[in-house]
Order: C-alpha cells, then sequence, then structure tokens
C-alpha cells in the first residue's frame, strides 16, 4: 500500500535560518509527489510538485526540493526562513494515472525570531 | 474564478442528525474529492468522483454519502452523524486525476 512518511511533527527554526523538511514515501513506482502548506484556519496551498525530470523542483515563497530516487525521498527545503512560514507543511503523492493522493500526516513550523 | 468554494464554514450538529456539506468549483474540473483532517492524522481521503455520474470510495467511506450530478458540484452528506465525524472538512479539486489538486477553505464540523 502507498504511504507517505513525515518524521518530524514538530520543527523550530530562527528567522533566517535554513530549513529542511523531510518526506519519505513507499510506492511501487515514481508518483507525482507534491508539497502544501496550510496557515492556520486555512485551506491548503500548492508549494511545488514534481512530475518528471529535472530532480530540484522550485517552487512558491522561495521553497524548493530535492527527488532522490534511490532513498524514495522528496525533502523541501528554504535558504532562508521567514516568519510569515510558520505554518503546518504537507507532502503528498498520487499515483500516475491513479485515482488517489496520499497525505503526510504533517510537519508543524514555528518560526522564532 | 472563485475556485473551489465550501458552505458553511462552520457547524454544530448533535448525534444522529444529518446534514450536507456543500462544495463547487468554476475551474471546469474533472476530479474532485473530500478530505477529513484530524489532529495528526493529516488528510484522508472520503470520496472522490472522476467526472459527472462518477464516484468512488476513498480511504474513510463509512457514514458519508456523495454523488456529482454536474461538474461544478460535488456534496457531502452525513446520513446521521456521530461524534466520530468531528472533524476538519476539504473539497479539492483537479484537472485529472494525479494532477495537483485545488482546496476550499474547509467546514469545521462539531457533532455533539
Amino acid at each position: 500500500a502507498q504511504s507517505v512518511t513525515q518524521p518530524d511533527i514538530h520543527i523550530t527554526v530562527s528567522e533566517g535560518a535554513s530549513l529542511e523538511l523531510r518526506c519519505n514515501y513507499s510506492y511501487g513506482a515514481t508518483p507525482y509527489l507534491f508539497w502544501y502548506v496550510q496557515s492556520p484556519g486555512q485551506g491548503l496551498q500548492l508549494l511545488l510538485k514534481y512530475f518528471s525530470g529535472d530532480t530540484l523542483v522550485q517552487g512558491i515563497k522561495g521553497f524548493e526540493a530535492e527527488f532522490k530516487r534511490s532513498q524514495s525521498s522528496f525533502n523541501l527545503r528554504k535558504p532562508s526562513v521567514h516568519w510569515s512560514d510558520a505554518a503546518e507543511y504537507f507532502c503528498a503523492v498520487a499515483a500516475r494515472g491513479g485515482n488517489q493522493f496520499y497525505f503526510g500526516t504533517g510537519t508543524s513550523l514555528t518560526v522564532i525570531p | 474564478n472563485a475556485g473551489v468554494t465550501q458552505t458553511p464554514k462552520f457547524q454544530v450538529l448533535k448525534t444522529g442528525q444529518s446534514m450536507t456539506l456543500q462544495c463547487a468549483q468554476d475551474m471546469n474540473h474533472e476530479y474532485m474529492s473530500w478530505y477529513r483532517q484530524d489532529p495528526g492524522m493529516g488528510l484522508r481521503l472520503i470520496h472522490y468522483s472522476v467526472g459527472a455520474g462518477i464516484t468512488d470510495q476513498g480511504e474513510v467511506p463509512n457514514g458519508y454519502n456523495v454523488s456529482r450530478s454536474t461538474t461544478e458540484d460535488f456534496p457531502l452528506r452525513l446520513l446521521s452523524a456521530a461524534p466520530s465525524q468531528t472533524s476538519v472538512y476539504f473539497c479539492a479539486s483537479s484537472y485529472s486525476r494525479g494532477h495537483e489538486q485545488f482546496f476550499g477553505p474547509g467546514t469545521r464540523l462539531t457533532v455533539l
């Protein structure tokens, strides 16, 4: 069965520090990969996605993610975190040609001044 | 474009009551889905639809019904609400299956 693991439930970083959020997936073939962000009381907004090609993908708000097939990972990074980045981050996968999205349990990010 | 809209934003029900959560999208997307979000569990798929007249079950379908009579609308029905259905519900749509999903603002449901 497909699964998505976000091993870090909560991360705290200082403003201006770099950030890496981890995501591992379990799937028979390379799926489509996504990162979403959810601000408190809001819906989910797409940060970036990977379908094929270059394994380093750029997204909105200065985020990037790298797909590593050998590690079944799709980690999200940002070189310098801003206070407005405090939110919940979700990794998701979808089977190529499949009907279902699978979400990780999320990582809550706190940014301290 | 309004995107994906959901009504109501908040709802309180008593155990055994029924209600319908509304979802509409104006992007002419084929694929629509309903999720529930519970603390520490991420988003779990309830039901989805790949086009008008076609629906299927997701990971947690029990206690919920859906129908898709038009491309735009995808209502979620709770037939007999239970406290275990207290959650935040999100509707999403995408151009087709496997593609990025666009989410509505959510409905916070409390069942007493």
